[in-house]
Protein backbone atom coordinates (compact mmCIF):
# COMPACT_ATOMS: atom_id res chain seq x y z
CA UNK A 1 0.00 0.00 0.00
CA UNK A 2 1.29 3.71 -0.74
CA UNK A 3 1.68 5.20 2.68
CA UNK A 4 0.99 9.21 2.57
CA UNK A 5 2.65 11.28 5.29
CA UNK A 6 1.84 14.48 5.76
CA UNK A 7 3.87 17.27 8.18
CA UNK A 8 3.74 19.28 10.37
CA UNK A 9 0.74 17.36 11.80
CA UNK A 10 -0.17 20.28 13.55
CA UNK A 11 0.43 24.26 12.62
CA UNK A 12 -0.57 27.37 14.42
CA UNK A 13 -0.65 30.36 12.92
CA UNK A 14 -2.45 34.24 12.47
CA UNK A 15 -5.28 35.44 10.22
CA UNK A 16 -3.68 36.44 7.37
CA UNK A 17 -0.80 33.96 7.39
CA UNK A 18 0.66 32.34 3.83
CA UNK A 19 0.45 28.56 5.40
CA UNK A 20 2.15 25.70 3.20
CA UNK A 21 1.29 21.96 4.47
CA UNK A 22 3.65 18.89 3.03
CA UNK A 23 2.36 15.78 2.25
CA UNK A 24 4.78 12.77 0.79
CA UNK A 25 3.93 9.45 -0.79
CA UNK A 26 6.12 6.27 -0.15
CA UNK A 27 6.31 5.79 -3.97
CA UNK A 28 5.34 8.16 -7.16
CA UNK A 29 1.84 8.33 -7.49
CA UNK A 30 2.39 10.68 -10.40
CA UNK A 31 -0.47 13.58 -9.75
CA UNK A 32 -3.35 11.56 -8.45
CA UNK A 33 -3.47 13.28 -5.37
CA UNK A 34 -6.53 15.24 -3.77
CA UNK A 35 -6.33 17.50 -0.49
CA UNK A 36 -9.75 17.67 1.61
CA UNK A 37 -10.49 20.22 4.53
CA UNK A 38 -12.71 18.62 7.60
CA UNK A 39 -14.25 21.11 10.37
CA UNK A 40 -15.07 19.26 13.29
CA UNK A 41 -18.22 17.36 13.35
CA UNK A 42 -19.06 17.74 9.42
CA UNK A 43 -17.95 15.64 5.99
CA UNK A 44 -14.81 16.59 4.35
CA UNK A 45 -14.74 18.73 1.63
CA UNK A 46 -12.60 18.38 -1.82
CA UNK A 47 -10.69 21.70 -2.30
CA UNK A 48 -7.65 20.03 -4.84
CA UNK A 49 -7.47 17.44 -7.20
CA UNK A 50 -5.01 15.67 -9.57
CA UNK A 51 -2.66 17.91 -7.56
CA UNK A 52 -3.21 20.90 -8.39
CA UNK A 53 -6.84 22.07 -9.91
CA UNK A 54 -8.86 24.09 -8.07
CA UNK A 55 -12.52 22.42 -7.15
CA UNK A 56 -15.14 24.32 -8.25
CA UNK A 57 -16.45 27.04 -5.33
CA UNK A 58 -13.37 26.38 -3.57
CA UNK A 59 -11.53 29.94 -2.84
CA UNK A 60 -8.40 30.59 -5.10
CA UNK A 61 -6.61 31.32 -1.74
CA UNK A 62 -6.02 27.31 -1.68
CA UNK A 63 -3.74 26.25 -4.11
CA UNK A 64 -1.81 22.91 -4.62
CA UNK A 65 1.59 21.50 -5.95
CA UNK A 66 3.69 18.78 -7.24
CA UNK A 67 4.06 15.55 -8.46
CA UNK A 68 5.10 11.90 -8.12
CA UNK A 69 5.96 11.89 -4.47
CA UNK A 70 6.47 15.50 -2.54
CA UNK A 71 2.94 17.63 -2.74
CA UNK A 72 2.04 20.87 -1.22
CA UNK A 73 -1.68 22.47 -0.28
CA UNK A 74 -0.63 26.40 -0.24
CA UNK A 75 -3.27 29.08 1.76
CA UNK A 76 -1.74 32.22 0.74
CA UNK A 77 -3.22 34.56 3.11
CA UNK A 78 -5.02 32.06 5.91
CA UNK A 79 -8.85 33.25 6.35
CA UNK A 80 -10.93 33.06 9.83
CA UNK A 81 -13.08 29.98 8.36
CA UNK A 82 -10.01 28.18 7.07
CA UNK A 83 -9.24 26.72 10.55
CA UNK A 84 -9.83 23.52 10.02
CA UNK A 85 -8.39 19.68 9.55
CA UNK A 86 -6.43 18.72 6.34
CA UNK A 87 -5.65 15.20 4.68
CA UNK A 88 -4.00 14.56 1.64
CA UNK A 89 -5.33 11.29 -0.08
CA UNK A 90 -3.80 9.43 -3.01
CA UNK A 91 -5.83 7.62 -5.88
CA UNK A 92 -3.23 6.42 -7.75
CA UNK A 93 -4.86 2.90 -7.66
CA UNK A 94 -6.35 0.52 -4.67
CA UNK A 95 -6.32 1.02 -1.72
CA UNK A 96 -7.03 4.48 -1.64
CA UNK A 97 -5.12 6.19 1.51
CA UNK A 98 -5.20 9.37 3.04
CA UNK A 99 -2.19 11.50 4.89
CA UNK A 100 -2.65 11.61 8.99
CA UNK A 101 -4.14 15.07 8.64
CA UNK A 102 -2.62 18.38 9.49
CA UNK A 103 -4.34 20.30 12.00
CA UNK A 104 -4.43 24.35 11.56
CA UNK A 105 -5.00 26.34 14.38
CA UNK A 106 -5.36 29.45 15.67
CA UNK A 107 -2.41 31.38 17.32
CA UNK B 1 -27.76 19.57 -6.28
CA UNK B 2 -26.10 16.40 -4.87
CA UNK B 3 -26.82 15.27 -1.74
CA UNK B 4 -25.81 11.51 0.01
CA UNK B 5 -27.83 11.45 2.90
CA UNK B 6 -26.50 8.03 4.78
CA UNK B 7 -28.55 6.03 6.89
CA UNK B 8 -28.52 2.57 9.11
CA UNK B 9 -26.10 3.16 11.82
CA UNK B 10 -26.32 2.72 15.73
CA UNK B 11 -24.66 0.82 18.74
CA UNK B 12 -24.32 -3.42 18.07
CA UNK B 13 -22.77 -5.99 19.93
CA UNK B 14 -19.28 -6.82 18.83
CA UNK B 15 -19.91 -10.19 15.75
CA UNK B 16 -23.24 -8.65 15.06
CA UNK B 17 -24.41 -6.98 11.96
CA UNK B 18 -25.13 -3.93 10.64
CA UNK B 19 -26.66 -2.49 7.47
CA UNK B 20 -25.74 1.10 5.84
CA UNK B 21 -27.41 2.83 3.38
CA UNK B 22 -26.84 6.04 1.30
CA UNK B 23 -29.23 7.32 -0.82
CA UNK B 24 -28.46 9.70 -3.41
CA UNK B 25 -29.65 13.01 -5.55
CA UNK B 26 -28.73 15.82 -7.72
CA UNK B 27 -26.84 13.87 -10.13
CA UNK B 28 -26.73 10.40 -12.05
CA UNK B 29 -26.08 8.12 -9.86
CA UNK B 30 -25.87 5.15 -12.38
CA UNK B 31 -22.59 6.89 -13.73
CA UNK B 32 -20.53 7.01 -11.06
CA UNK B 33 -18.33 5.01 -8.80
CA UNK B 34 -18.84 5.04 -5.15
CA UNK B 35 -16.82 4.95 -1.79
CA UNK B 36 -17.09 4.00 1.69
CA UNK B 37 -14.96 5.73 3.92
CA UNK B 38 -14.56 5.69 7.67
CA UNK B 39 -13.21 8.12 10.32
CA UNK B 40 -12.80 6.64 14.40
CA UNK B 41 -13.33 8.63 16.78
CA UNK B 42 -10.36 11.43 17.23
CA UNK B 43 -8.84 10.04 14.39
CA UNK B 44 -8.14 10.29 10.51
CA UNK B 45 -9.65 9.11 7.17
CA UNK B 46 -9.51 5.37 6.35
CA UNK B 47 -10.88 4.12 2.79
CA UNK B 48 -12.85 1.07 3.41
CA UNK B 49 -14.86 -0.16 -0.17
CA UNK B 50 -15.52 1.27 -3.17
CA UNK B 51 -18.14 0.34 -6.32
CA UNK B 52 -17.87 0.80 -9.73
CA UNK B 53 -20.87 2.45 -11.46
CA UNK B 54 -22.11 -0.66 -12.65
CA UNK B 55 -22.01 -2.78 -9.76
CA UNK B 56 -19.51 -5.04 -11.70
CA UNK B 57 -16.00 -4.61 -10.10
CA UNK B 58 -15.47 -3.95 -5.67
CA UNK B 59 -13.04 -3.72 -3.85
CA UNK B 60 -12.39 -3.82 -0.10
CA UNK B 61 -9.98 -2.06 2.49
CA UNK B 62 -7.74 -5.51 3.84
CA UNK B 63 -9.39 -4.71 6.93
CA UNK B 64 -12.79 -5.03 6.37
CA UNK B 65 -12.09 -7.68 3.84
CA UNK B 66 -14.51 -11.00 3.73
CA UNK B 67 -16.32 -9.12 6.60
CA UNK B 68 -18.18 -6.42 4.78
CA UNK B 69 -19.78 -6.18 1.35
CA UNK B 70 -20.63 -2.92 -1.01
CA UNK B 71 -23.32 -2.90 -3.43
CA UNK B 72 -25.74 -0.75 -5.02
CA UNK B 73 -29.13 -0.15 -6.68
CA UNK B 74 -29.33 2.11 -9.19
CA UNK B 75 -32.79 1.65 -9.69
CA UNK B 76 -33.17 3.42 -5.99
CA UNK B 77 -29.82 5.37 -6.37
CA UNK B 78 -28.87 3.55 -3.18
CA UNK B 79 -25.59 2.63 -2.61
CA UNK B 80 -25.21 -0.04 0.74
CA UNK B 81 -22.54 -1.72 3.21
CA UNK B 82 -23.39 -4.63 4.68
CA UNK B 83 -21.25 -5.27 7.26
CA UNK B 84 -20.72 -8.72 9.31
CA UNK B 85 -18.81 -9.80 11.93
CA UNK B 86 -18.05 -6.70 13.61
CA UNK B 87 -15.19 -6.03 15.44
CA UNK B 88 -14.90 -2.94 18.31
CA UNK B 89 -12.44 -1.58 16.20
CA UNK B 90 -15.18 -0.81 13.06
CA UNK B 91 -16.16 1.77 15.65
CA UNK B 92 -16.54 4.90 13.31
CA UNK B 93 -18.50 7.25 11.20
CA UNK B 94 -18.92 6.18 7.83
CA UNK B 95 -19.39 8.10 5.48
CA UNK B 96 -20.21 7.52 1.75
CA UNK B 97 -19.03 9.32 -1.17
CA UNK B 98 -19.31 9.54 -4.84
CA UNK B 99 -16.52 9.02 -6.71
CA UNK B 100 -15.39 12.72 -9.36
CA UNK B 101 -15.32 10.76 -12.36
CA UNK B 102 -17.74 9.14 -14.54
CA UNK B 103 -17.74 5.44 -15.26
CA UNK B 104 -14.74 4.17 -13.25
CA UNK B 105 -14.59 0.81 -12.65
CA UNK B 106 -11.33 -2.20 -12.46
CA UNK B 107 -9.97 -0.37 -8.89
CA UNK B 108 -9.21 2.80 -11.05
CA UNK B 109 -11.56 5.08 -9.57
CA UNK B 110 -10.75 9.35 -8.46
CA UNK B 111 -10.88 11.85 -6.05
CA UNK B 112 -14.52 12.15 -3.80
CA UNK B 113 -16.23 15.02 -4.79
CA UNK B 114 -19.09 14.80 -2.41
CA UNK B 115 -19.02 13.22 1.30
CA UNK B 116 -22.76 12.63 3.21
CA UNK B 117 -23.26 13.57 6.49
CA UNK B 118 -21.70 10.46 7.78
CA UNK B 119 -24.16 7.50 10.67
CA UNK B 120 -21.86 6.71 13.52
CA UNK B 121 -21.31 3.15 13.96
CA UNK B 122 -20.76 2.00 17.60
CA UNK B 123 -19.11 -1.64 18.25
CA UNK B 124 -19.45 -2.25 21.89
CA UNK B 125 -20.43 -4.95 23.99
Amino acid sequence: DIQMTQSPSTLSASVGDRVTITCRASQSISSWLAWYQQKPGKAPKLLIYKASNLESGVPSRFSGSGSGTEFTLTISSLQPDDFATYYCQQYNGYPWTFGQGTKVEIK
Amino acid sequence: QVQLVESGGGVVQPGRSLRLSCAASGFTFSSHGMHWVRQAPGKGLEWVAVISYDGNDKYYADSVKGRFTISRDNSKNTLYLQMNSLRVEDTAVYYCAKDGVSYCSGGRCYHFDYWGQGTLVTVSS
